[in-house]
Formats: structure tokens, C-alpha cells, sequence
């Protein structure tokens, strides 16, 4: 148990469509990183967000945005979805500027049909 | 730009045998890497972590990796594999700074299967 929740579990979205996927950070942890981990790869970096801002960002096309709030609660929003888009989408809390590691939550499987 | 590659998308031992798997990287500055495990429907766990201090590091349920620069590894073993160990496991990258440590390369993943 990580202390990093993430809601829903699973969702089934039509092509085109919008989705919000929602991630609670580990108590303490001000700095939230996402994911996006495509059947048979390795997770890959989606953006990172630090203070209500994002703080680095991977190749993902700008349909991919994100918030952070200031309980450190964080979404990731994705417009007109694609069908590659399904994947397991994982958020990662940690606090800034150490070494800590990223605690990371069990994701949302998302399927774009 | 930073990279990883694991060799081997499957590995496949008996329960009792030494577990290697295989992690290259590359990086154009010093590297911090990480090994991590992911059982079905779950999230990453850390196993262990190499951020330039010794070079083998031990982490969790008996697993170790030793960097080597010369050879741009960071193999993760086990002496003896558990059933339990039954898991797809992934080499990652990242550099220091507090921007770099949330975003990870990960490399394809290893899957390893344990047989009694």
C-alpha cells in the first residue's frame, strides 16, 4: 500500500471522446508525475506537476493536459480520444527536490473503443 | 537523451535457481537507475535504487543489481528465486535534479516466470 490512490479503476470511452482520471498523492508528497503504460511496454512519461504547475513533459501531444490542487490531488485530462490512447495510466507522488523515490498507485485502465 | 534496454522479454527459471535480469542504459550524464516490480493489476514497486553511491546495491525481498559504467549495466539477481517473485520487472533511468527524479525512461519490461 502506497498511500497513492487513484479513481476509476477501469473506464471504456468511445473514440473522440474526453476523459478525467483522478489521482490523490501520498501525504507530504507535493510533486505528481504521470504515466502512460501501453500493453506489453514499459510506462512511459506523460508530465510532471510541482506547486500547481507542470514541471517537465514528455512526447504526448498537447490533448494531454493536467492540475494539480493544492491538497496535492492531481488529474489527467485527455481530449479527443484516440484508440492507442488505451492504456494503464499511472500516477507517481514524491517530494520535491530529494531523492525520495516515487510512490506509485495501481493506475486506471483505460479503454477507447 | 537517455535510454534503456533489457534483455530478454521473458526469463524462466525454476524455484531455487539464481534470477538474472538483464539492464543496459544509456545516458550522457550520470545516471541514477532503478529497478522496479509490477504484478498483474497492480503499480510499480521500487526494488532498489543506484544514485552514485556504492555500487551494488541491496533492496528489497533479496534482490541486488551492481552498476557498472564500464559496461553501462545495472543487472538486477536473486540467489535463489520464490514463486512469489512471479512478476514483470522493469529497468529505469533517470538523471539527478529535482526535475529529472519524477521523470523516468523505463526500458520494455522483463517477465519472469518461476516454475516449482
Amino acid at each position: 500500500e502506497t498511500g497513492v490512490t487513484q479513481s476509476p479503476t477501469h473506464l471504456i470511452k468511445t473514440r473522440g471522446q474526453q476523459v478525467t482520471l483522478r489521482c490523490s498523492s501520498q501525504s507530504g508528497h507535493n510533486t505528481v508525475s504521470w504515466y502512460q503504460q501501453a500493453l506489453g511496454q514499459g510506462p512511459q512519461f506523460i508530465f510532471q506537476y510541482y506547486r500547481e504547475e507542470e514541471n517537465g513533459r514528455g512526447n504526448f501531444p498537447p490533448r494531454f493536459s493536467g492540475l494539480q490542487f493544492p491538497n496535492y490531488s492531481s488529474e489527467l485530462n485527455v481530449n479527443a480520444l484516440e484508440l492507442d490512447d488505451s492504456a494503464l495510466y499511472l500516477c507517481a507522488s514524491r517530494a520535491w527536490a530529494t531523492n525520495e523515490k516515487l510512490f506509485f498507485g495501481s493506475g486506471t485502465q483505460l479503454s477507447v473503443l | 537523451a537517455q535510454s534503456v534496454t533489457q534483455l530478454g522479454s521473458h526469463v524462466s527459471v525454476s524455484e531455487g535457481a539464481l534470477v538474472l535480469l538483464r539492464c543496459n542504459y544509456s545516458s550522457s550524464v550520470p545516471p541514477y537507475l532503478f529497478w522496479y516490480v509490477q504484478y498483474p493489476n497492480q503499480g510499480l514497486q521500487l526494488l532498489l535504487k543506484y544514485t552514485s553511491a556504492a555500487t551494488l546495491v541491496k533492496g528489497i525481498n533479496g534482490f541486488e543489481a551492481e552498476f557498472k559504467k564500464s559496461e553501462t549495466s545495472f543487472h538486477l539477481t536473486k540467489p535463489s528465486a520464490h514463486m512469489s517473485d512471479a512478476a514483470e520487472y522493469f529497468c529505469a533511468v533517470s538523471s539527478a535534479g529535482g526535475t529529472s527524479y519524477g521523470k523516468l525512461t523505463f526500458g520494455q519490461g522483463t517477465i519472469l516466470t518461476v516454475h516449482p
